[in-house]
């Protein structure tokens, strides 16, 4: 079945610094991905839609300069948090479905097993 | 994007079929009901997908009226691993999905 792989699974970092995160996809094209953040006890939410070749498209009240999104391939797309503060500390989850556009292959979106976020 | 209603939580003992009921009665026609499952800290897990009447895998089965504006997961003979958060949600493939509340579901000995 479909693999989405998302690394690191767990980071600790100093207020102030970058992380990024990655998903792939490991078995499949993946044209659009998606971002979700989630706290705990919380349901997920969904941060931005990630697009291959062009920019992402962001829920309201994402910050677009705080959670920049690159999906450079149909395989991977990153999520990287700049200046990370102790509120950013959250659990995040990418997912991926089958690109549409190169198959009838009717398949449901597929998660990564998360990045757990810490910042100090 | 149509918007799921789902019992916050339920409970359950070991042996027992577990059936948990969403609500989505804005469903589009071209929307799939798909049903994931969560424990914690891990993404969720895809249990199973239905469009319309029943459709069953070996681990759940997923009835959906003829209106298809609810859908029913059933979780035969449950076990303490199914304790776990699960979802349903609604839309087309690869279309962005809004998660609801979910049900958490205890399973007790």
């Amino acid at each position: 079945g479909a693999v989405v792989s998302q690394h690191p699974s767990w980071v600790i970092c100093k207020s102030g610094t970058s992380v990024k995160i990655e998903c792939r996809s490991l078995d499949f094209q993946a044209t659009t991905m998606f971002w979700y953040r989630q706290f705990p006890k919380q349901s997920l939410m969904l941060m931005a839609t990630s697009n291959e070749g062009s920019k992402a498209t962001y829920e309201q009240g994402v910050e677009k300069d705080k959670f920049l999104i690159n999906h450079a391939s149909l395989t991977l797309s990153t999520l990287t948090v700049t200046s990370a503060h102790p509120e950013d500390s959250s659990f995040y989850i990418c997912s991926a479905g089958w690109d549409r556009s190169t198959t009838a292959y009717n398949s449901p979106l597929h998660f990564g097993n998360g990045t757990r976020l810490t910042v100090t | 994007l149509a918007k799921t209603t789902q019992p916050i939580s339920m409970d359950s003992y070991e042996g027992q079929e577990v059936n948990i009921t969403c609500s989505h009665n804005n469903i589009a026609t071209n929307d799939y009901i798909t049903w994931y499952q969560q424990f914690p800290s891990q993404g969720p897990r895809f249990i199973i997908q239905g469009y319309k009447t029943k459709v069953t895998n070996e681990v759940a089965s997923l009835f959906i009226p003829a209106d298809r504006k609810s859908s029913t997961l059933s979780l035969p003979r449950v076990s303490l691993s199914d304790t776990a958060v699960y979802y349903c949600l609604v839309g087309e493939n690869t279309d962005k999905l809004i998660f609801g509340t979910g049900t958490r579901l205890q399973v007790f000995p």
